[in-house]
């Protein structure tokens, strides 16, 4: 079974500052990587993924990842956060052969004003 | 174009109990997933279905759970004699299962479950 790690449970951040979220899987194979948030109350939405190719991928409100094979990481950055991101964190994996998901966690991200 | 729909968003049941939690993936969609949060914890997968076949159901417990995806309707969770650790946020997600995004899931709003 995969395990996926988020560090930070909970991140306070101004607005308008960067911020980065880490997270950590463990796998020895090749694995493909997701980004979800979740704002209170809801559904998890998909903020990106990675498959293949570049290393770097770009997702919705702004969002990016990077990821890094050799630390298997695929920590999320946002350059200025807002208000609106205000909301929970998850990070996800999933085997190509395989059929399950698995999330960290969670990181609770809090922009204050 | 609907999301992803659960209903009920709450369900109260005393123990001992049953529980029916449905989920009706989005238009075009095929598969679903069913998924339960506990408090201050990620998502830990329960079961994958396909229409009328259930393609992995390894996250889910042995006893007193079952899931089906029917021909018509929705898919239904279905937890018998509810216990108090049953009590959680339980997600379910559709995907079209095939093509390029096979790999993304769309996650309705979940339904909130409490034993009293």
């Amino acid at each position: 079974a995969q395990s996926v790690t988020q560090l930070d449970s909970q991140v306070p951040v101004f607005e308008e500052a960067p911020v980065e979220l880490r997270c950590n899987y463990s796998s020895s194979v090749s694995v493909y990587l997701f980004w979800y948030v979740q704002y209170p109350n809801q559904g998890l939405q998909l903020l990106l993924k990675y498959l293949s190719g570049s290393t770097l991928v770009k997702g919705i409100n702004g969002f990016e990842a990077e990821f890094n094979k050799s630390q298997t990481s695929f920590h999320l950055r946002k350059p200025s956060v807002h208000i609106s991101d205000t909301a929970e964190y998850f990070c996800a994996v999933r085997r190509p052969t395989g059929n399950q998901f698995y999330f960290g966690t969670g990181t609770s991200l809090t922009v204050i004003p | 174009n609907a999301g992803v729909m659960q209903n009920p968003r709450h369900l109260v049941r005393r123990r001992g109990q049953e529980a029916r939690l449905r989920c009706s993936p989005m238009k075009g969609h095929s598969h679903v997933y069913w998924y339960r949060q506990l408090p201050e914890e990620g998502l830990k997968f329960m079961v994958y279905l396909q229409k009328e076949n259930i393609i992995d159901e390894s996250g889910m417990p042995k006893e007193r759970f079952s899931a089906e995806f029917p021909k018509e309707g929705p898919s239904i969770l279905r937890i018998q004699q509810v216990v108090r650790g049953d009590s959680a946020a339980y997600f379910c997600a559709s995907s079209p299962g095939a093509g390029v995004k096979i790999y993304e899931q769309y996650f309705g709003p979940g339904t909130r479950l409490t034993v009293t």
